[in-house]
Protein backbone atom coordinates (compact mmCIF):
# COMPACT_ATOMS: atom_id res chain seq x y z
CA UNK A 1 0.00 0.00 0.00
CA UNK A 2 1.22 3.41 -1.11
CA UNK A 3 -0.60 5.53 0.96
CA UNK A 4 0.60 9.23 -0.59
CA UNK A 5 2.66 9.23 -3.36
CA UNK A 6 4.79 13.00 -4.00
CA UNK A 7 6.73 13.67 -7.03
CA UNK A 8 8.84 15.11 -7.70
CA UNK A 9 10.80 14.51 -4.61
CA UNK A 10 13.13 17.58 -5.35
CA UNK A 11 13.20 20.18 -7.72
CA UNK A 12 15.17 23.07 -8.62
CA UNK A 13 13.57 25.92 -10.69
CA UNK A 14 14.20 28.94 -12.37
CA UNK A 15 11.70 32.06 -11.10
CA UNK A 16 9.25 32.50 -13.67
CA UNK A 17 8.80 29.14 -15.41
CA UNK A 18 5.18 27.10 -14.27
CA UNK A 19 5.26 23.91 -12.34
CA UNK A 20 3.27 21.21 -11.19
CA UNK A 21 3.62 18.77 -8.00
CA UNK A 22 1.53 15.96 -8.46
CA UNK A 23 0.06 14.03 -5.42
CA UNK A 24 -1.99 10.82 -6.04
CA UNK A 25 -3.23 8.80 -2.85
CA UNK A 26 -4.46 5.13 -2.85
CA UNK A 27 -6.34 5.45 0.61
CA UNK A 28 -10.05 6.81 -0.85
CA UNK A 29 -10.04 9.43 1.16
CA UNK A 30 -12.15 12.12 0.68
CA UNK A 31 -10.20 15.28 1.58
CA UNK A 32 -6.80 16.13 0.48
CA UNK A 33 -4.13 19.00 1.22
CA UNK A 34 -1.51 20.73 0.25
CA UNK A 35 1.04 22.41 2.95
CA UNK A 36 4.13 24.44 2.94
CA UNK A 37 6.35 23.97 5.20
CA UNK A 38 9.21 26.90 6.47
CA UNK A 39 11.88 26.85 8.84
CA UNK A 40 10.28 28.34 12.16
CA UNK A 41 7.00 28.42 10.84
CA UNK A 42 4.60 25.99 11.28
CA UNK A 43 2.73 23.43 8.53
CA UNK A 44 0.65 26.59 6.67
CA UNK A 45 -2.13 25.17 4.51
CA UNK A 46 -2.60 26.29 0.66
CA UNK A 47 -5.54 24.85 -0.77
CA UNK A 48 -7.74 21.81 0.19
CA UNK A 49 -10.10 20.17 -1.10
CA UNK A 50 -13.32 18.41 0.77
CA UNK A 51 -14.07 16.23 -2.26
CA UNK A 52 -13.61 15.38 -5.94
CA UNK A 53 -14.45 18.21 -7.68
CA UNK A 54 -14.29 20.79 -5.56
CA UNK A 55 -11.47 22.85 -3.95
CA UNK A 56 -10.76 25.78 -1.51
CA UNK A 57 -8.32 28.29 -0.36
CA UNK A 58 -6.71 27.91 2.97
CA UNK A 59 -3.95 30.38 4.40
CA UNK A 60 -1.33 30.92 1.99
CA UNK A 61 -3.03 30.11 -1.63
CA UNK A 62 -1.83 33.37 -3.25
CA UNK A 63 0.37 32.06 -6.27
CA UNK A 64 -0.50 28.62 -6.74
CA UNK A 65 -3.53 26.34 -7.91
CA UNK A 66 -5.36 23.30 -7.32
CA UNK A 67 -7.51 20.84 -9.35
CA UNK A 68 -9.42 17.59 -7.98
CA UNK A 69 -10.41 15.85 -11.28
CA UNK A 70 -11.01 12.45 -8.71
CA UNK A 71 -10.80 11.01 -5.77
CA UNK A 72 -6.91 10.27 -6.07
CA UNK A 73 -5.22 12.76 -7.40
CA UNK A 74 -4.50 16.57 -6.53
CA UNK A 75 -1.93 18.28 -8.42
CA UNK A 76 -0.64 21.85 -6.69
CA UNK A 77 0.65 24.40 -9.73
CA UNK A 78 2.70 27.37 -9.82
CA UNK A 79 2.02 29.46 -12.45
CA UNK A 80 4.89 31.52 -12.61
CA UNK A 81 7.27 30.60 -9.66
CA UNK A 82 9.02 33.12 -7.06
CA UNK A 83 11.76 32.85 -4.98
CA UNK A 84 9.62 33.03 -2.12
CA UNK A 85 7.66 29.54 -3.14
CA UNK A 86 11.01 28.26 -1.90
CA UNK A 87 9.76 25.70 1.20
CA UNK A 88 8.69 21.78 1.26
CA UNK A 89 5.30 21.00 0.06
CA UNK A 90 3.53 18.37 1.63
CA UNK A 91 0.05 17.03 0.14
CA UNK A 92 -1.72 15.45 3.29
CA UNK A 93 -4.99 13.28 2.76
CA UNK A 94 -7.66 12.71 5.91
CA UNK A 95 -10.16 9.96 6.31
CA UNK A 96 -12.99 12.08 7.83
CA UNK A 97 -13.55 10.23 10.75
CA UNK A 98 -10.79 11.45 13.13
CA UNK A 99 -9.47 13.68 10.77
CA UNK A 100 -6.07 12.42 11.64
CA UNK A 101 -3.87 13.35 8.53
CA UNK A 102 -1.50 10.92 6.26
CA UNK A 103 1.42 12.97 4.54
CA UNK A 104 3.45 12.27 1.53
CA UNK A 105 6.92 12.30 1.53
CA UNK A 106 7.44 15.72 0.40
CA UNK A 107 8.34 17.91 -2.44
CA UNK A 108 11.61 20.29 -1.93
CA UNK A 109 11.51 22.89 -4.14
CA UNK A 110 14.24 25.65 -4.52
CA UNK A 111 13.47 28.42 -7.27
CA UNK A 112 16.21 30.67 -8.14
CA UNK B 1 -6.08 35.88 15.98
CA UNK B 2 -5.36 32.20 15.83
CA UNK B 3 -1.83 31.39 17.78
CA UNK B 4 -0.65 28.03 18.90
CA UNK B 5 2.86 28.74 21.05
CA UNK B 6 4.95 25.48 21.29
CA UNK B 7 8.53 25.81 22.75
CA UNK B 8 11.21 25.71 19.76
CA UNK B 9 13.66 23.34 21.26
CA UNK B 10 14.00 21.04 24.08
CA UNK B 11 17.19 18.79 24.91
CA UNK B 12 17.08 15.59 27.30
CA UNK B 13 18.49 12.37 28.35
CA UNK B 14 17.93 9.39 26.85
CA UNK B 15 15.83 6.94 29.52
CA UNK B 16 14.36 9.93 31.20
CA UNK B 17 10.98 11.48 31.18
CA UNK B 18 10.42 14.65 29.08
CA UNK B 19 7.32 17.10 28.45
CA UNK B 20 6.35 19.07 26.05
CA UNK B 21 3.74 22.04 26.18
CA UNK B 22 1.27 23.95 24.03
CA UNK B 23 -0.83 26.36 24.25
CA UNK B 24 -3.44 28.05 22.15
CA UNK B 25 -6.29 30.40 21.07
CA UNK B 26 -8.30 29.54 18.62
CA UNK B 27 -11.65 30.03 16.94
CA UNK B 28 -13.19 27.55 18.23
CA UNK B 29 -12.27 24.09 19.26
CA UNK B 30 -12.60 20.20 17.26
CA UNK B 31 -10.03 18.43 19.27
CA UNK B 32 -5.93 18.76 19.15
CA UNK B 33 -3.49 16.32 17.35
CA UNK B 34 0.57 15.81 18.17
CA UNK B 35 2.35 14.70 14.91
CA UNK B 36 5.98 14.01 15.36
CA UNK B 37 8.21 14.45 12.26
CA UNK B 38 11.95 13.24 11.82
CA UNK B 39 14.62 15.32 9.65
CA UNK B 40 13.77 15.90 6.13
CA UNK B 41 10.64 13.11 6.63
CA UNK B 42 6.79 13.54 6.36
CA UNK B 43 4.78 14.16 9.75
CA UNK B 44 3.20 10.86 11.38
CA UNK B 45 0.27 11.30 13.78
CA UNK B 46 0.75 10.48 17.07
CA UNK B 47 -2.56 11.76 19.11
CA UNK B 48 -5.69 12.69 19.19
CA UNK B 49 -7.56 14.89 21.91
CA UNK B 50 -11.09 15.88 21.95
CA UNK B 51 -11.89 15.98 25.97
CA UNK B 52 -10.26 16.73 28.69
CA UNK B 53 -7.81 14.35 30.32
CA UNK B 54 -4.76 12.10 29.55
CA UNK B 55 -4.85 9.75 26.87
CA UNK B 56 -2.04 7.21 27.34
CA UNK B 57 -0.11 5.17 23.92
CA UNK B 58 2.57 3.12 25.17
CA UNK B 59 5.33 5.65 25.96
CA UNK B 60 3.88 8.25 24.99
CA UNK B 61 0.61 9.94 26.51
CA UNK B 62 -0.98 13.60 25.43
CA UNK B 63 -3.50 15.68 27.83
CA UNK B 64 -5.74 18.10 27.07
CA UNK B 65 -7.10 21.04 29.38
CA UNK B 66 -9.52 22.64 27.21
CA UNK B 67 -10.23 25.34 29.85
CA UNK B 68 -6.67 26.49 30.15
CA UNK B 69 -6.43 26.18 26.44
CA UNK B 70 -3.23 23.65 27.05
CA UNK B 71 -2.16 20.25 25.94
CA UNK B 72 0.82 18.61 26.71
CA UNK B 73 3.15 15.61 25.02
CA UNK B 74 4.81 13.33 27.42
CA UNK B 75 7.35 10.82 26.45
CA UNK B 76 8.92 8.55 28.50
CA UNK B 77 11.49 6.11 28.59
CA UNK B 78 13.36 8.16 25.94
CA UNK B 79 15.71 6.50 23.18
CA UNK B 80 17.52 8.31 20.63
CA UNK B 81 14.65 7.50 17.70
CA UNK B 82 12.50 9.89 19.88
CA UNK B 83 14.69 12.67 18.77
CA UNK B 84 12.13 14.81 15.97
CA UNK B 85 10.37 17.78 16.16
CA UNK B 86 6.85 17.16 17.75
CA UNK B 87 3.98 19.40 15.99
CA UNK B 88 0.77 20.88 18.16
CA UNK B 89 -2.14 20.93 15.63
CA UNK B 90 -6.14 22.62 17.06
CA UNK B 91 -8.84 21.68 14.73
CA UNK B 92 -10.99 25.12 14.79
CA UNK B 93 -14.43 25.78 14.34
CA UNK B 94 -14.40 25.23 11.02
CA UNK B 95 -12.40 21.88 11.20
CA UNK B 96 -9.41 23.46 9.62
CA UNK B 97 -6.29 22.48 11.27
CA UNK B 98 -3.73 25.18 12.70
CA UNK B 99 -0.14 24.28 13.47
CA UNK B 100 2.11 25.12 15.66
CA UNK B 101 5.88 25.82 14.80
CA UNK B 102 7.24 22.68 16.36
CA UNK B 103 8.90 21.80 19.27
CA UNK B 104 12.64 20.07 18.44
CA UNK B 105 13.44 17.39 20.30
CA UNK B 106 16.94 16.47 21.24
CA UNK B 107 18.20 13.33 22.77
CA UNK B 108 21.50 12.88 24.41
CA UNK B 109 23.23 9.84 25.22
Amino acid sequence: IAGITQAPTSQILAAGRRMTLRCTQDMRHNAMYWYRQDLGLGLRLIHYSNTAGTTGKGEVPDGYSVSRANTDDFPLTLASAVPSQTSVYFCASSDGETGELFFGEGSRLTVL
Amino acid sequence: GQNIDQPTEMTATEGAIVQINCTYQTSGFNGLFWYQQHAGEAPTFLSYNVLDGLEEKGRFSSFLSRSKGYSYLLLKELQMKDSASYLCAVRDSNYQLIWGAGTKLIIKP
